[in-house]
């Protein structure tokens, strides 16, 4: 049962453009939420991350709305730039149980 | 780098073998989780200790095992390996605790030929 979903597999964007990607999930419990880039070969590398009682974090080109009556996520990237090419991973962390649900992964082409 | 060691980085290995991935959390980090990645497959949780108990387990197979000692490191036994099985293992380590954030290893890849 996947309880975080990314429901775009992938995503073209061109340089400069805004790049929107998509995160829901089910849990009504899942109080944290974090969004994660990953090269390949490499390991996924922490973007940023939202609590449930905000509704937007914003960290230089990298912003996190979280609609919880939606259970909906989303990253925004702006301005992209190719090296933001990567897969991206949505999270989400339910207090008590501490694990860590991760969507499939949004694969991000910024075309130059 | 994330402080999350992982070894070793790469391994081959025939069928029906058994080999074991070890993996050193962040120092202070009590919570370490095993994942693995297949071929365009996202993140698929395979189990959770928290200084040294078993947390949680997600779709672990029989076949794999895992463990943390005291000194909090971490080992993934995997046994009776077979061709579905190749793929990328990664390893991550938390604080613990809610608003906690999880980082990850580089990852070994396995290779089941």
């Amino acid at each position: 049962d996947q309880q975080v979903k990314q429901n775009s597999p992938s995503l073209s964007v061109q340089e400069g453009r805004i790049s929107i990607l998509n995160c829901d999930y089910t849990n009504s419990m899942f109080d944290y939420f974090l969004w994660y880039k990953k090269y390949p070969a490499e390991g996924p590398t922490f973007l940023i991350s939202i609590s449930s009682i905000k509704d937007k974090n914003e960290d230089g080109r990298f912003t996190v709305f979280l609609n919880k009556s939606a259970k909906h996520l989303s990253l925004h990237i702006v301005p992209s730039q190719p090296g933001d090419s990567a897969v991206y991973f949505c999270a989400a962390l339910e207090g008590t149980g501490n694990q860590f649900y991760f969507g499939t992964g949004t694969s991000l082409t910024v075309i130059p | 780098d994330s402080g999350v060691t992982q070894t070793p980085k790469h391994l081959i290995t025939a069928t029906g073998q058994r080999v074991t991935l070890r993996c050193s959390p962040r120092s202070g980090d009590l919570s370490v989780y095993w994942y693995q990645q297949s071929l365009d497959q996202g993140l698929q949780f395979l189990i959770q200790y928290y200084n040294g108990e078993e947390r949680a387990k997600g779709n672990i197979l029989e076949r794999f095992s895992a463990q943390q000692f005291p000194d909090l490191h971490s080992e993934l036994n995997l046994s009776s390996l077979e061709l579905g099985d190749s793929a990328l293992y990664f390893c991550a380590s938390s604080i613990g605790g809610s608003l906690n954030t999880i980082y990850f290893g580089e990852g070994s890849w396995l290779t089941v030929v």
